[in-house]
């Protein structure tokens, strides 16, 4: 099935630093889509993307959709500590009867030292 | 701000119980779906449901499991006989149309099989 690798694991920065993750894939994504998740919450819609190429931010944080439809990137600008959670990366096909899921990366706890 | 509710927040049930979660979704969302996240590992897709039917599930949902939309507001997963490794936390989501456009998720359901 499809897998999506998300990187780096963890991160531990200071406030006020800027933060990059990113998603990879060997299959095409026709929809990319980062959340947050909070202890005992459930994952909350940060950016959507829907075309490759696309570049589109929220506030301090800028996503983009890659060229390949196969990769994804979110950054963080000039973080503060209610950053702090697990950003979650997923996909969605969109063709061949898989229309509905969405498929997730595994993770990147952000941990923001003020 | 519309969200997804789902009930029991945390639900403690013997190996071979039959469970059932609640979720009423958002009140004008016609696509509902169910996630899984075991402690500390990705979200996983488990089924979505529109006009009353399953319009795709994964490999994780198998037999023991069904879903049903018992009246005009609630969605429920049932888990026939539960096992040890149905422990998790099980994600609610609705959405609007099936380009996912505002793809909201519940606060979750921790299910603890003993």
């Amino acid at each position: 099935g499809q897998q999506l690798n998300q990187s780096p694991q963890s991160m531990f920065i200071q406030e006020g630093e800027d933060v990059s993750m990113n998603c990879t894939s060997s299959s095409i994504f026709n929809t990319w889509l980062w959340y947050k998740q909070e202890p005992g919450e459930g994952p909350v819609l940060l950016i959507a993307l829907y075309k490759a190429g696309e570049l589109t931010s929220n506030g301090r944080l800028t996503a983009q959709f890659g060229i390949t439809r196969k990769d994804s990137f979110l950054n963080i600008s000039a973080s503060i500590p209610s950053d702090v959670g697990i950003y979650f990366c997923a996909g969605r096909i969109n063709s061949g009867g898989s229309n509905y899921k969405l498929t997730f990366g595994k993770g990147t706890l952000l941990t923001v030292n003020p | 701000e519309p969200e997804v509710t789902q009930t029991p927040s945390h639900q403690v049930t013997q190996m071979g119980q039959e469970v059932i979660l609640r979720c009423v979704p958002i009140s004008n969302h016609l696509y509902f779906y169910w996630y899984r996240q075991i402690l500390g590992q990705k979200v996983e897709f488990l089924v979505s449901f529109y006009n009353n039917e399953i319009s795709e599930k994964s490999e994780i949902f198998d037999d023991q499991f069904s879903v049903e939309r018992p009246d005009g507001s609630n969605f429920t997963l049932k888990i026939r006989s539960t096992k040890l490794e149905d422990s998790a936390m099980y994600f609610c989501a609705s959405s609007r149309d099936r380009n996912i456009y505002g793809y909201t998720f519940g606060s979750g359901t921790r299910l603890t099989v003993v």
